[in-house]
């Protein structure tokens, strides 16, 4: 497989269930990124890792827990999820995070998470 | 902070012709990066289009170009020749080169290509 791979691609939950996304990239890189995007609202980033250390962490609640045991590998650990985290959960990687030129992100197809 | 606001959040097209999506920046920052991206109903968010702050020159990728307006702080992107793939979501976004490689997003503009 090339590029970035989410799964499951989507997942129903209960509010007292324990679920983990994971996501794989291909290229190569060593940034890994976790954004939510949700209805009506514009992406937000969650969670950024590089070369599987974290270094970025958006004021996500705890019941939200990243994972990143390689640089090709990012997992997001789910526990007592409420109702409005429903959403479309995106995992993104880039060759560094660095700023420069060539760090464009690329994103995988996502994983839509119904909490009910 | 940086802000990107996309005010179109809907538009259509006639197969074969033109379209420009508008998103305009808020920011204080001198070396950054802007980015359209495009999210088909698949879902898979692909990267369309680049533009470095220090370049004058508007980018162009195929049938994919830019108008970017520094002063105005805006960064248009124009379809020609409309295609029926070319219907999705549209997220304008901003990196900020001084703080690592993190993006941010407009709200996006669903865009329909009808034929």
């Amino acid at each position: 497989e090339t590029g970035v791979t989410q799964t499951p691609r989507h997942l129903v939950m209960g509010m007292t269930n324990k679920k983990s996304l994971k996501c794989e990239q291909h290229l190569g890189h060593n940034a890994m990124y976790w954004y939510k995007q949700s209805a009506k609202k514009p992406l937000e980033l969650m969670f950024v890792y590089n070369f599987k250390e974290q270094t970025e962490n958006n004021s996500v609640p705890s019941r939200f827990s990243p994972e990143c045991p390689n640089s090709s590998h990012l997992f997001l650990h789910l526990h007592t999820l409420q109702p409005e985290d429903s959403a479309l959960y995106l995992c993104a990687s880039s060759q560094a995070t660095s700023g420069r030129a060539w760090e464009t992100q690329y994103f995988g197809p996502g994983t839509r998470l119904l909490v009910l | 902070a940086q802000t990107v606001t996309q005010s179109q959040p809907e538009m259509s097209v006639q197969e074969a012709e033109t379209v420009t999506l508008s998103c305009t920046y808020d920011t204080s920052e001198s070396n950054y990066y802007l980015f359209w991206y495009k999210q088909p109903p698949s879902r898979q968010m692909i990267l369309v289009i680049r533009q470095e702050a220090y370049k004058q020159q508007n980018a162009t990728e195929n049938r994919f170009s830019v108008n970017f307006q520094k002063a105005a702080k805006s960064f248009s992107l124009k379809i020609s020749d409309s295609q029926l793939g070319d219907t999705a979501m549209y997220f304008c976004a901003f990196r900020n080169n001084n703080a690592g490689n993190m993006l941010t997003f407009g709200g996006g503009t669903r865009l329909m290509v009808k034929p």
